[in-house]
């Protein structure tokens, strides 16, 4: 069984450019969470999508925007970037109402 | 809204002893999960243990155990017979259970070292 995948698993851009980031779920996991972990922090929850619909969302600006696809897997968007969208952005799996499945988080730069 | 408070920011264990770590939590809620994750340097989160909150009984996971007070909303974890790879940042996690997102709400965790 695969668990949850997420690429790239580093990136650098710059200030006012547009991010995209990628994220499998677990095989058999119809849910999808998306957190942004700054260093030395616990993570934040930005947003949830279950069957392709965003079922929850967290304290971030509208340029935070998801999409989750037939298969389940996901993307994360973050567009206009700025220097303290600089953090580890963690994808989490699930069935409903169970326990998350972290990948191993994309590490983005913001210069 | 739910907050959780972990007031250790870092410990620090000789190899094969015993450490216990804190963690408070806010809730109006009734129903819902406890979890402690553990994030080591490749950063990957990994679940150490899950409490459920209308149980009574504290989970158990080989040398992890909880401690759980839901009347003081208390949750601290004991790691027994500590190892070099426990070495890790320790989460404490609340999540709701029933409709709406099931959004994990995380502590500010605590950095634990074991030493050999």
């Amino acid at each position: 069984e695969t668990g949850v995948t997420q690429s790239p698993t580093h990136l650098i851009k710059t200030r006012g450019q547009q991010v995209t980031l990628r994220c499998s779920s677990q095989s058999g996991h119809n849910t999808v969470s998306w957190y942004q972990q700054a260093l030395g922090q616990g993570p934040q929850f930005i947003f949830q999508y279950y069957r392709e619909e965003e079922n929850g969302r967290g304290n971030f600006p509208p340029r935070f925007s998801g999409l989750q696809f037939p298969n389940y897997s996901s993307e994360l968007n973050v567009n206009a970037l700025e220097l303290d969208d600089s953090a580890l952005y963690l994808c989490a799996s699930s069935p409903v109402n169970n326990e998350q499945f972290f990948g191993p988080g994309t590490r983005l730069t913001v210069l | 809204a739910q907050t959780v408070t972990q007031s250790q920011p870092e410990m620090s264990v000789q190899e094969a002893e015993t450490v216990t770590l804190s963690c408070t939590y806010d809730t109006s809620e009734s129903n819902y999960y406890l979890f402690w994750y553990k994030q080591p340097p490749s950063r990957q989160m990994i679940l150490v243990i899950r409490q459920e909150a209308y149980k009574q009984q504290n989970a158990t996971e080989n040398r992890f155990s909880v401690n759980f007070q839901k009347a003081a909303k208390s949750f601290s974890l004991k790691i027994s017979d500590s190892q070099l790879g426990d070495t890790a940042m320790y989460f404490c996690a609340f999540m709701k259970r029933g409709g709406g997102a099931q959004k994990l709400v995380f502590g500010q965790g605590t950095r634990l070292t074991i030493n050999p």
